[in-house]
């Protein structure tokens, strides 16, 4: 799997986006870029994936650079709720399950 | 759907002890996973299983086994515990591209 970095914390006030880093220089052209996120000791969330085009669903949208060598996660509205520490993961999908090994993120914190 | 359920939520136990960690799942995911997550740390993958009878050793398995007898439970054994065992446990279940985790079981090893 290509190593991912995201910086050890960020902040974000309230109602404004929040858009998380990643660099993955070394992707190769089969893995995806996914995002979990981890709320106070809960068990991880995904978020969201992709491979090259952006993507957007009701969480989060990706943005994935035309080189693929990193991206950013945008939360458009952020919410108090959405203070937790966030999983930038590369790896290549497969047809069944899998797992996905969690490095330390970025932790968030949403400002009132 | 409950998803995936861990029980306990919270265990405490003397060392050398032994317990089991249960884990259910409800969506007839073939691959489940366990995790130990220790503070301001990432997750760190124990024991996996792609289906039932099937399991296979994660990147920290010593002092835990895992069997895997129906699509649906998935448990982990702690054969003798010790302090360096004190962590966060997570189960997951996986389906193509999106992993489902329980709440966790916090255990304290004393």
């Amino acid at each position: 799997d290509a190593k991912t970095t995201q910086p050890p914390s960020m902040d974000c006030a309230e109602g404004r986006a929040a858009n998380l880093p990643c660099n993955h220089s070394t992707i190769s052209g089969n893995e995806y870029v996914y995002w979990y996120r981890q709320i106070h000791s809960q068990g991880p969330q995904y978020i969201i994936h992709g491979l090259k085009n952006n993507e957007t669903n009701e969480m989060a949208s990706l943005i994935i650079t035309e080189d693929r060598k990193s991206s950013t996660l945008i939360l458009p509205h952020a919410t108090l709720r959405d203070t937790a520490v966030y999983y930038c993961i590369v790896r290549v999908a497969t047809g069944y399950g899998q797992n996905f090994v969690f490095g330390p993120g970025t932790r968030l914190s949403v400002l009132p | 759907n409950a998803g995936v359920t861990q029980t306990p939520k919270f265990q405490v136990l003397k060392t050398g002890q032994s317990m089991t960690l249960q884990c259910a799942q409800d969506m007839n995911h073939e691959y489940m996973s366990w995790y130990r997550q220790d503070p301001g740390m990432g997750l760190r993958l124990i024991h996996y299983s792609v289906g039932a009878g099937i399991t296979d050793q994660g990147e920290v398995p010593n002092g835990y086994n895992v069997s895997r007898s129906t699509t649906e439970d998935f448990p982990l054994r702690l054969l003798s515990a010790a302090p360096s065992q004190t962590s966060v446990y997570f189960c997951a279940s996986s389906y193509l591209n999106e992993a489902f985790f329980g709440q966790g079981t916090r255990l304290t090893v004393v």
